[in-house]
């Protein structure tokens, strides 16, 4: 099975730069996602990891690292509106089910003036 | 636009009565999630379409089913919804292309409260 690890809150100011981390447990994965999603709202797909290293796009980046089964989101120049909950998750690369998710418990963002 | 969308947007049921939420979408995908979400916890997987193949979770409730007449629509029965029940339930797609991680597109979800 798979397991993930996030902080459960994280609090920052507004345009400063905070990192969510997220440790695994998993056998083998194709990759790890994030996804954010807003009080009432739904997930919306953030960035993907398939390989080690930084994948950056805009004010998000994402890193990964495989043999220390480790990851982050990193959020730049953070706004009020990324006040949200975020996600890792993975999927199983064996198995009937290697195109369902498996999610962390969520980090909830608190961004503050 | 190409999208995944839910109705009602919000759901009243009495305890007991079943109920269903429909999903629809636009993307074409083969793959149609039911996620239960309760209030600051993660999705948790009900069961999902691979095609017309249906595939539960182990610990999904026998009160829940799921029915997809076409590619585009899948439903969500809750028999006999009880108190535990109440929660976002989240409807997403995929196209499991096989050999990486496929994005899940989300509806904006049903929140049904049981009264």
């Amino acid at each position: 099975g798979q397991s993930l690890e996030q902080p459960s809150e994280v609090t920052a100011v507004e345009g400063a730069i905070v990192q969510i981390n997220c440790t695994y447990q998993t056998s083998g994965f194709y990759g790890l996602s994030w996804y954010q999603q807003h009080d009432g709202g739904a997930p919306t797909f953030l960035s993907y990891n398939a390989l080690d290293g930084l994948e950056e796009t805009g004010r998000f980046s994402s890193f990964l690292s495989r043999s220390d089964s480790y990851g982050y989101l990193l959020l730049q120049e953070l706004q009020m509106k990324d006040s949200a909950s975020y996600f890792c998750a993975v999927s199983p690369k064996e198995g009937a089910g290697s195109y369902q998710l498996t999610f962390g418990k969520g980090t909830k963002l608190s961004v503050i003036p | 636009d190409a999208m995944v969308i839910q109705n009602p947007r919000y759901q009243v049921t009495q305890f007991g009565k079943p109920v269903t939420l429909s999903c629809s979408q636009t993307l074409n995908h083969n793959v149609m999630y039911w996620y239960q979400q309760k209030s600051s916890q993660a999705p948790k997987l009900l069961f999902h379409y691979y095609d017309k193949d249906f595939n539960n979770e182990a610990d999904t409730p026998d009160n829940f089913q799921s029915r997809r007449p076409n590619t585009s629509f899948c439903f969500l029965d809750i028999r006999s919804p009880g108190l535990g029940d109440a929660a976002m339930y989240l409807c997403a797609t995929s196209r499991a292309s096989g050999g990486t991680t496929d994005t899940q597109y989300f509806g904006p979800g049903t929140r049904l409260t049981v009264l």
